[in-house]
């Protein structure tokens, strides 16, 4: 099955400062990849997502870059605020297994005043 | 829409009780996913359904863990005997698979707000 790799778990950056989470999948069948950002208490909010037929999203200071020859996905935070500071998943779909997705383990990011 | 509703949003139980957990999805999602969260394990999928239908349930731990989707507006996860180890976040997540030209037959979850459960 399909296996993501989510790097770093914890990152610490400045309040301005840009925040790069990445991620890994196995299966080049992915075709599919959210990332969702959850908040203490809450359940996970999708944020951005990517299809593989894109290399690059961007939404406002969030942006999403695939590689699919090298088979890993990053998200960018730019300007970071305090009210960014959560816990960040990546997930990969891919069709062989309907919509189920894969999640990464998370990143804690702290956005520092 | 009011979005992936959940109940009860904690519950405290003792160990050996039997534990109920409640999931109305989106209107209109035909997919339907429980999950576990906990810090050891992070997101581990239980069981999904399509259509009603349970299509993988590789994820449920063990018999004690069961689910069920009557019908599209409602699902259960039930426990029994609750276990302490069985303390987590559960949540519940919704999805709808566009079909047609055009669609890549993948689309998001959303995800319900957790019911935290504690088992003594």
């Amino acid at each position: 099955g399909e296996n993501v790799e989510q790097h770093p778990s914890t990152l610490s950056v400045q309040e301005g400062d840009s925040a790069v989470i990445k991620c890994t999948y196995s299966d080049s069948a992915s075709n599919y990849f959210p990332w969702y950002k959850q908040e203490l208490g809450k359940g996970p909010q999708l944020i951005i997502d990517i299809r593989s037929n894109v290399g690059e999203k961007k939404d406002q200071r969030i942006a999403v870059t695939l590689n699919k020859t090298a088979k890993h996905f990053s998200l960018h935070i730019t300007e970071t605020q305090p009210e960014d500071s959560a816990v960040y998943f990546c997930a990969a779909s891919t069709p062989r297994t309907g919509n189920q997705f894969y999640f990464g383990t998370g990143t804690s990011l702290t956005v520092i005043p | 829409d009011a979005g992936v509703i959940q109940s009860p949003r904690h519950e405290v139980t003792e160990m050996g009780q039997e534990v109920t957990l409640r999931c109305k999805p989106i209107s209109g999602h035909d997919y339907l996913f429980w999950y576990r969260q906990t810090m050891m394990r992070g997101l581990e999928l239980l069981i999904y359904f399509n259509n009603n239908v349970p299509i993988d349930d590789s994820g449920m731990p063990e018999d004690r863990f069961s689910a069920k989707m009557p019908n599209a507006s409602f699902s259960t996860l039930k426990i029994q005997p609750s276990e302490p180890r069985d303390s987590a976040v559960y949540f519940c997540a919704s999805s709808n698979i566009p079909l047609g030209p055009g669609t890549s037959g993948q689309e998001t979850q959303y995800f319900g707000p957790g019911t935290r459960l504690l088992v003594l």
